[in-house]
């Protein structure tokens, strides 16, 4: 069980250049998440999913888009990049329903995205 | 909408010390209420969570926190820190009243340091 995993770990990104961060989760979650994380800031939402085929934005989905083909499976995609957007990316999942593990977000290790 | 206060963006505490790290909320609606720790260069781990029953929850760690719905606060507490307690920790809220559960909003976080 790997739990939730990020590729790549560190990237770096020339300003317009596009790429995609994966995340896969092998816990059968239905829900899955990107958040960044900036100093100072905490993490903030950019975009979740609910199940496959069913996504929405979150507090700051500008320049990223995603799409949920799968249940394991949640891409973050950044169209176009922009120095605004060097961060940390952590993706999550969760369950979501009641029991020990009940509403609790399983982080991946996060993406380190640097755009010059 | 929820929003998340940390207090203090930074701690110093001596080893063997007591430590709290305040949490305040903001919610027009019943919350679920969570600690994260982050050590240097990981990811997001889940130190406690409130649900519902019992104000006072314990962790891993040592950690606690306590649950004040008048005073709208879930302050973390230990009474006796080690170094390897040195961490990031953040405060997080979702709505408990149904429907996006799965969507945390974060403090900014607190830097924990642990001095010999």
């Amino acid at each position: 069980n790997a739990g939730v995993t990020q590729t790549p770990k560190f990237q770096v990104l020339k300003t317009g250049q596009s790429m995609t961060l994966q995340c896969a989760q092998d816990m059968n979650h239905e829900y899955m998440s990107w958040y960044r994380q900036d100093p100072g800031m905490g993490l903030r939402l950019i975009h979740y999913s609910v199940g496959a085929g069913i996504t929405d934005q979150g507090e700051v989905p500008n320049g990223y888009n995603v799409s949920r083909s799968t249940t394991e499976d949640f891409p973050l995609r950044l169209l176009s990049a922009a120095p605004s957007q060097t961060s940390v990316y952590f993706c999550a999942s969760s369950y979501g329903g009641p029991g020990l593990a009940g509403y609790e977000q399983y982080f991946g290790p996060g993406t380190r995205l640097t755009v010059t | 909408a929820q929003s998340v206060t940390q207090l203090d963006s930074q701690v110093p505490v001596f080893e063997e010390a007591p430590v709290e790290l305040r949490c305040n909320y903001s919610s027009s609606v019943s919350v679920y209420l969570f600690w994260y720790v982050q050590y240097p260069n990981q990811g997001l781990q889940l130190l406690l969570k409130y649900l519902s029953g019992s104000t006072l929850v314990k962790g891993i760690n040592g950690f606690e926190a306590e649950f004040n719905k008048s005073q709208t606060s879930f302050h973390l507490r230990k009474p006796s820190v080690h170094i390897s307690d040195t961490a990031e920790y953040f405060c997080a809220v979702s709505d408990a009243s149904g429907g996006s559960n799965y969507k945390l909003t974060f403090g900014k976080g607190t830097l924990l340091t642990v001095n010999p």
